[in-house]
């Protein structure tokens, strides 16, 4: 079975600075998509980047870009310029890429970013 | 595209009660998934459907809990007998079915058994 890790249970960040939040996961499968999601308080759940393990290129969008590496099985998430509206819960997810399996996503438990001014 | 809406958003019961919620997906999205998400916890997988059919389900989901999509469109999860245990919040995402699928959330019921 696939296991995500989210080792920082809470991180904080000033304002226009960057902050890098770590993942790792656990699987044996060559073919798999990894994302991370946002949660502010109250609100849904919102996909903020994907990655597909067969790109090797980083994915990129807007101020969040990823670190992914493959064979040490980390996926870490960039903000840079941070802005007070990051603050929220972040999710590290692995879906495989089997398609004869459900599509079930596998979540950490998540990192809680702090923005102060 | 409205997104995905979930009712009711609260949900107060007393222990041994029954309580139903419903999903209602992204327009052209034909699956679903129901998420269980408890506090300081990642979601966890309940179960999921493509159309109508339900196609896997967690050993999360005991037999006091069932799910149904009728006809493709809206789903429902009823629980029978609550228990104090399953207070959380229940989060439905839909995706079309491509193999480069998202899921998108919807705000979530959170549930309080007493």
């Amino acid at each position: 079975a696939q296991t995500v890790t989210q080792s920082q249970p809470e991180m904080s960040v000033q304002e226009a600075e960057t902050v890098t939040l770590s993942c790792t996961y656990d699987t044996s499968e060559s073919d798999y998509y990894l994302f991370w999601y946002k949660q502010p308080p109250s609100r849904q759940m919102i996909l903020v980047i994907r990655q597909e393990a067969y790109k090797q290129q980083n994915a990129t969008e807007n101020r969040f870009s990823v670190n992914f590496q493959k064979a040490a099985k980390s996926f870490s998430l960039k903000i840079s310029d941070s802005q007070l509206g990051d603050a929220a819960m972040y999710f590290c997810a692995y879906r495989s890429g089997n398609t004869g399996t459900a599509s079930k996503l596998t979540f950490g438990t998540g990192t809680r970013l702090q923005v102060t001014l | 595209d409205t997104g995905v809406s979930q009712d009711p958003r609260h949900k107060i019961t007393k222990r041994g009660q029954n309580v139903t919620f419903r999903c209602d997906p992204i327009s052209e999205h034909n699956r679903l998934y129901w998420y269980r998400q408890t506090l300081g916890q990642g979601p966890e997988f309940l179960t999921y459907f493509q159309n109508e059919a339900q196609l896997e389900k967690s050993r999360l989901l005991s037999d006091r809990f069932s799910a149904e999509r009728p006809k493709g469109s809206f789903s429902t999860l009823e629980i029978q007998r609550t228990e104090q245990g399953d207070s959380a919040m229940y989060l439905c995402a839909s995706s079309l079915n491509q193999i480069q699928e998202t899921q998108y959330f919807g705000p979530g019921t959170r549930l309080l058994v007493l």
